[in-house]
């Protein structure tokens, strides 16, 4: 069965732009979970959604925004991009609500390297 | 405000060694805590725990729990160079939905 997969795979943008990233999760899961990671913070968790509903989101602006369509496959905006955000980002995906701790298994995808100018 | 800190930030071990690497957290109403193993790219799940001193092994991995003291180690014995990567830790509560990880341990395997 295909994995999470995420377009692009690298991405350059300038300060002021906007992005959106996007995700297939794997067939049949219905959670999407999205991730940065950057050298200095480490991995932060996004947001997640789940049946087209954000249900759990982290602490980020509101310049950080996402959706999920009808076949479970999500996107990421960021708007207004700054130098900060470049970062690599990681979507994961899941049978039921996705993180560890409610015993589901999260599958990453390879994830999208943004690059602000 | 809760916290997850890792240590060591990096190691470098010959192959054969075992390694402990340390993950102590503040948080608030506990859930689980997580390992993850980053080679590339995405990280992969390695251990959840989420009660104290029971041990969960998977081959030369190995973890345990001490939700008294606030800290989990991640033991690899007879460590291989397929073992360098970035080990993360992940905490989860209750009260917020999101996970806290911490910074990771760099662990370089020389041969």
């Amino acid at each position: 069965k295909a994995g999470v997969t995420q377009t692009p795979r690298y991405l350059i943008k300038t300060r002021g732009q906007q992005v959106t990233l996007s995700c297939s999760p794997i067939s049949g899961h219905r959670s999407v979970s999205w991730y940065q990671q950057t050298p200095g913070q480490g991995l932060q968790f996004l947001f997640e959604y789940f049946s087209e509903t954000q249900r759990n989101k982290g602490n980020f602006p509101g310049r950080f925004s996402g959706r999920q369509f009808s076949n479970s496959r999500s996107e990421m905006n960021v708007s207004t991009l700054e130098l900060g955000d470049s970062a690599l980002y990681l979507c994961a995906s899941s049978f039921y609500l996705g993180r560890q701790g409610s015993g589901e298994t999260q599958y990453f995808g390879p994830g999208t390297r943004l690059l602000v100018l | 405000e809760d916290k997850v800190v890792q240590s060591p930030l990096s190691l470098v071990v010959h192959e054969g060694d075992t390694v402990t690497l340390n993950c102590s957290y503040e948080v608030t109403n506990f859930r689980s805590l997580l390992w993850y193993k980053q080679e590339k790219k995405a990280p992969t799940f390695l251990f959840m725990l989420t009660s104290s001193g029971i041990e969960k092994k998977s081959g030369r991995l190995s973890s345990i729990l001490d939700k008294k003291e606030l800290f989990s180690i991640l033991n690899i014995t007879a460590t291989q160079t397929g073992d360098s990567a970035i080990y993360l830790c992940a905490v989860e509560g209750y009260n917020n939905n999101d996970m806290r990880f911490g910074a990771g341990t760099r662990l370089t395997v020389k041969p």
